[in-house]
């Protein structure tokens, strides 16, 4: 059962390179999350994609897209890589993106490091 | 931004000791969850919340929906090592499409 699975696991990056972060869930899962963890800040939500097709802004979007390429899987890009994205993203997916079934399940998270 | 407001932000406590923490909000949830997360790992959900004033253990972690469901609280008795970590509350407002909100944790060290 692997459930939320993120490649890679840790990058480093110089800045104005590109990556993408990769994200699969096997759960069947509807919705899906990027969210960023800096210390104190807590998990805040870049992006989202409620269901199949659909992508959304969440809290912190800006220097960031994402593809949801299919029910599996959802990508998050970083175009021009700044050291203010220096974090550890996390993946995430849940059944739907309200009432029952809204229990999000995390990645591993990937340790991004922008120089 | 941020609606949760999650205390204490750390804690430092003796083995055996119990351990509270809470989450309050000036909007509705209707849904409550509670994560740990481990060094180096993602949160692992633990206990999940549908209906005020809803009252659930799992092992020696209790939490509870608040009444007036601005708020929950998660306790956890007779600590342990391996409770050490991260616990984050996460809702979901009564209101709008928007999904889960993240509190900004609690970081918990137990003393051996």
């Amino acid at each position: 059962n692997a459930g939320v699975t993120q490649t890679p696991k840790f990058q480093v990056l110089k800045t104005g390179q590109s990556m993408t972060l990769q994200c699969a869930q096997d759960m069947n899962h509807n919705s899906m999350y990027w969210y960023r963890q800096d210390p104190g800040m807590g998990l805040r939500l870049i992006y989202y994609s409620a269901s199949e097709g659909t992508t959304d802004k969440g809290e912190v979007p800006n220097g960031y897209n994402v593809s949801r390429l299919n029910k599996r899987e959802f990508s998050l890009r970083l175009e021009s890589a700044a050291p203010s994205q220096t974090s550890v993203y996390f993946c995430a997916s849940s059944e739907r993106l309200r009432n029952l079934g809204t229990e999000a399940f995390f990645g591993q998270g990937t340790r991004l490091t922008v120089v | 931004g941020q609606q949760l407001n999650q205390s204490p932000q750390s804690m430092f406590i003796q083995e055996g000791e119990d351990v509270s923490m809470n989450c309050t909000s000036s909007s509705i949830f209707n849904t409550w969850l509670w994560y740990k997360q481990d060094p180096g790992e993602g949160p692992v959900l633990l206990i999940a919340l549908y209906k005020a004033g809803e009252l659930t253990s799992n092992g020696r972690l209790t939490a509870q929906f608040g009444i007036t469901r601005k708020d929950s609280f998660l306790n956890i008795s007779a600590s342990i090592p391996s409770d050490v970590g991260i616990y984050f509350c996460a809702g979901l407002t009564a209101s709008g499409n928007t999904p889960l909100v993240f509190g900004k944790g609690t970081r918990l060290s137990v003393i051996a």
